[in-house]
């Protein structure tokens, strides 16, 4: 089993769609949460990292859920420019603070 | 531009010859890392350093690889008797030693073994 599990997609949404991805993960003891994005051939970029309590950033929302060990990320009236691959971080236990990745969830807005 | 930067973007070189790679962290991180990523994949970690010391290696990291951070700040990534299947994108990211360790990634070096 993965470490970091994601549904590959593709989602395909029209502009102004709700779409919300999961995670799983399987180390209990994982100790930070991170959404990152990526756009084809260019670095991750951190989009949110993952509070206990969830948090918001304009349209995103996260939420990490400890007991069942999965992360969601909700993008609320999706733009053509949210198009990428979006990817689920979670650091492992101890403090080397290694990140393991999922494979991403692929999400194309269509006009 | 104070973000992580790397150089070169982009090398193609070829097989058996040696290749080295800069990453410039964000200057008050401690913490570099360095990745490699594939297409459809996502980054599988290589190596990191706290300052100058090399604190975790990954398997994947086979002798022909090297990293180093000799003061602490810049590092180099080299690979020796380059292989084809050396060929991908080569991401280093930076980390504060508190909090969070959001890392923030540099731009890549694309390496093709021809």
């Amino acid at each position: 089993r993965k470490e970091v599990e994601q549904d590959p997609g593709p989602f395909n949404v029209p502009e102004g769609a709700t779409v919300a991805f999961n995670c799983t993960y399987s180390n209990s003891a994982s100790q930070s949460f991170f959404w990152y994005r990526q756009d084809c051939r260019k670095e991750p970029k951190l989009l949110m990292s993952v509070y206990s309590s969830g948090n918001e950033d304009g349209r995103f929302t996260a939420q990490l859920n400890r007991a069942s060990q999965y992360i969601s990320l909700l993008i609320r009236d999706s733009k053509l420019s949210d198009s990428a691959t979006y990817l689920c971080v979670v650091t492992n236990a101890g403090n080397n603070r290694k990140l393991i990745w999922g494979l991403g969830t692929s999400l194309a807005v269509n006009p | 531009d104070t973000g992580v930067s790397q150089n070169p973007r982009h090398k193609i070189t070829k097989r058996g010859q040696n290749v080295t790679f800069r990453c410039d962290p964000i200057s008050e991180h401690n913490r570099l890392y360095w990745y490699r990523q594939t297409l459809g994949q996502g980054p599988e970690f290589l190596t990191y350093f706290q300052n100058e010391a090399q604190l975790e290696k990954s398997r994947l990291l086979s002798d022909r690889f090297s990293a180093e951070r000799p003061k602490g700040s810049f590092s180099t990534l080299e690979i020796q008797r380059t292989e084809q299947g050396d060929s991908a994108m080569y991401l280093c990211a930076s980390s504060a030693v508190a909090g969070f360790s959001e890392q923030y990634f540099g731009p890549g070096t694309r390496l093709t073994v021809t």
